[in-house]
């Protein structure tokens, strides 16, 4: 799997956009973009995820460039709750059964 | 649907006793997988299920067990607990194939050995 590349720690001001980016340079054609995250002392959720094209949900959206090298994981308007370890994964549909989480971005909502 | 549970919340162990730490899915995946978080670390996986009666090592595999009877448990067993094994221990599932790998985690086990 490629390996990822994250900010130790981000701030976001509530109600404004977090950007979170990811560096995927060795991806490889095959293999999609997860992104998971965990609020303190919880288990780990489900955000998005995508393989070559842009994607959004209730919760987020994911950009994509294009040429997968870099992704952006963005919460269109973050609140307090949204303060949590975000981490972004990058593995192939075949390669496997593991799924390796790095230390993610600890990003803090502020007031 | 209470999807991932995990029992005990919290257990302290001595050097040298054993337990066995639940896990139970009610969404009907084939895979489990077993991670353990220590304190400011992400994830690392203990030992994974692709079905019943399937289990494999993940990267930290070495003083814990699995077994895998059903498709809805797959409890792990440490044996001789050490003060390494301190940590926080999650249990997932896994929906979907090919190429999607949503997980849902279990709240977690915190696990103190001294």
């Amino acid at each position: 799997d490629a390996k990822t590349t994250q900010p130790t720690s981000m701030d976001c001001a509530e109600g404004r956009a977090a950007n979170l980016p990811c560096n995927h340079s060795t991806i490889s054609g095959n293999e999609y973009v997860y992104w998971y995250r965990q609020i303190h002392s919880q288990g780990p959720q489900y955000i998005i995820h995508g393989l070559k094209n842009n994607e959004t949900n209730e919760m987020a959206s994911l950009i994509i460039t294009e040429d997968r090298k870099s992704s952006t994981l963005i919460l269109p308007h973050a609140t307090l709750r949204d303060t949590a370890v975000y981490y972004c994964i990058v593995r192939g549909s075949n390669t496997g059964n593991q799924f390796y989480f790095g230390t993610g971005t600890s990003l803090t909502v502020i007031p | 649907n209470a999807g991932v549970t995990q029992t005990p919340k919290f257990r302290i162990l001595k050097i040298g006793q054993s337990m066995t730490l639940q896990c139970t899915q009610d969404m009907n995946h084939n895979y489990m997988y077993w991670y353990r978080q220590d304190p400011g670390m992400g994830l690392k996986l203990i030992y994974y299920s692709v079905g019943a009666g399937i289990t494999d090592k993940g990267e930290v595999p070495n003083g814990y067990n699995v077994s895998r009877s059903t498709t809805e448990d797959f409890p792990l067993r440490l044996e001789l607990a050490a003060p390494s094994q301190t940590s926080v221990y999650f249990c997932a599932s896994r929906e979907g194939s090919g190429g999607s790998w949503t997980q849902y985690f279990g709240p977690g086990t915190r696990l103190t050995v001294l």
